[in-house]
């Protein structure tokens, strides 16, 4: 019972480095989210993807890219690490939408940039 | 103003108690509603689906108002496993559907 797997759990960058964050689902869903937790800001979508192949912006992309060449793989980079990066980031798959559809959440990976 | 908006709380509220939680949302072309529950540093959780005629899963029972643009849960017999920060999510169809999360109200059941 898989389901969503993010990979690293933990991570401390220094300024200016980069890194990926991993999402893996194993569920055959179409759609893939990564989002980013703040405190008193609640979950904010990064980028999101339809389906193999396709990525579009959410509402706070900048400073990220992503990547979704395999269904179920969604990448997440980081090309040049800020502190205002540090976060809690959620990926999330769901199935193709239909009314009332469940969105399934990975564990989280925390994220320090110092 | 936010798209989702939600009391951030904290409610503390003693074990058996009633609590109602209300949430507004801005897109009127919004699809679907829902109701996550995030416990401390894990991840979100469904809840429950909040559907226009309501809809009661034991405990807890969910109500939309399209008219006014607002979702409520209510929480009945409140128990010590309730404490988390529940979530409100709406779904607005615009071309891509994606999950708007609101920031979450926090609710603590006091023994």
């Amino acid at each position: 019972n898989a389901g969503v797997t993010q990979t690293p759990k933990f991570r401390v960058l220094k300024t200016g480095q980069s890194m990926t964050l991993l999402c893996a689902q194993d569920m055959n869903h179409e759609y893939m989210y990564w989002y980013r937790q703040d405190p008193g800001m609640g979950l904010r979508l990064i980028h999101y993807s339809v389906g193999e192949g396709t990525t579009a912006k959410g509402e706070v992309p900048d400073g990220y890219n992503v990547s979704r060449l395999k269904k179920q793989n969604f990448l997440l980079g980081l090309e040049s690490a800020a502190p205002s990066q540090t976060s809690v980031y959620f990926c999330a798959s769901s199935p193709l939408r239909g009314r009332g559809t469940e969105a399934f959440f990975g564990q989280g990976t925390r994220l320090t940039v110092v | 103003r936010k798209e989702v908006e939600q009391d951030p709380g904290p409610f503390n509220v003693p074990e058996g108690a009633t609590v109602a939680f209300n949430c507004t949302y801005s897109n009127s072309a919004s699809q679907s509603f829902f109701w996550y529950r995030q416990d401390c540093r894990k991840e979100p959780k469904l809840l429950m689906s909040v559907y226009s005629s309501g809809n009661e899963d034991g405990r807890f029972t969910a109500q939309l108002n399209r008219a006014s643009q607002y979702i409520s849960l209510l929480i009945r017999d409140s128990k010590l496993s309730d404490s988390a920060t529940y979530l409100c999510v709406v779904n607005a169809v615009l071309g891509n559907e994606k999950l708007t999360f609101g920031t979450g109200t926090r609710l603590t059941i006091i023994p």
